[in-house]
């Protein structure tokens, strides 16, 4: 089966440094990716999405590349702020019903 | 964006009975919703998918007899869970599809149900 891996671990940055958040896949690739931001107690919000011929996408502060022959993307957020913080979930998106299947997510902690 | 309203945000009910969860569509059609769980710091479980007019798609180890779901509309659907027990107490979570888009799913902002 599919498997989505994200940094389990908290990532704490200073305000003002560059956040990058890795979420590798297992298996076949996606017909897109996306990422979604969720706050606690919360429902994810949309953020980006990026297609499988697709290398980068931008929007404002964030970043997306996606690597099919790694079957790595890679999020970041410049000029991070504190109300960045929250954790960010990577999900991968195929054809025929668009079934979304999520990682874990990672938590981003901004310091000011 | 799209707005997904889910109803209600807390509940708490008892051990044996059932608890039904909306998810309403407010500015869109979708023919397609899809309904969640999720656990303290992991990740959302895809349960079911569900398609307006027809009977909904489980996704492997969730029992539909548990999890009843109902697409009675192009912009509502529910869950109910039935004869509740303490482990089904989770974060349940919609989303929707617009059906004129192909690509965002909108989530509603969940319901956390404690079974005592």
């Amino acid at each position: 089966s599919q498997k989505i891996e994200q940094n389990s671990e908290a990532l704490n940055i200073q305000e003002g440094k560059t956040a990058t958040l890795t979420c590798n896949y297992t298996n076949y690739s996606p017909a897109y990716l996306q990422w979604y931001r969720q706050d606690p107690g919360r429902g994810p919000v949309f953020l980006l999405l990026i297609r499988e011929n697709e290398k980068e996408k931008r929007k404002e502060r964030l970043k997306v590349t996606f690597d099919t022959t790694l079957k790595q993307s890679l999020f970041h957020i410049t000029a991070s702020q504190p109300a960045d913080s929250a954790t960010y979930l990577c999900a991968l998106a195929y054809t025929g019903g668009f079934k979304t299947i999520f990682g874990a997510g990672t938590r981003l902690f901004v310091k000011a | 964006g799209a707005v997904v309203s889910q109803h209600p945000s807390r509940v708490i009910c008892k051990s044996g009975t059932s608890v039904k969860i909306e998810c309403r569509s407010l500015d869109f059609q979708a023919t397609t919703m899809f309904w969640y769980r999720q656990f303290p710091k992991k990740s959302l479980m895809l349960m079911a998918t569900s398609n307006e007019g027809s009977k909904a798609t489980y996704e492997q180890g969730v029992e539909k007899d548990k999890f009843l779901i109902n697409h009675a509309s192009l912009t509502l659907s529910t869950l109910t869970v039935t004869s509740a027990h303490p482990e089904d107490s989770s974060f349940y979570i919609c989303s929707a599809r617009d059906q004129g888009l192909s690509t965002e799913a909108f989530f509603g902002q969940g319901t956390r149900l404690t079974v005592v």
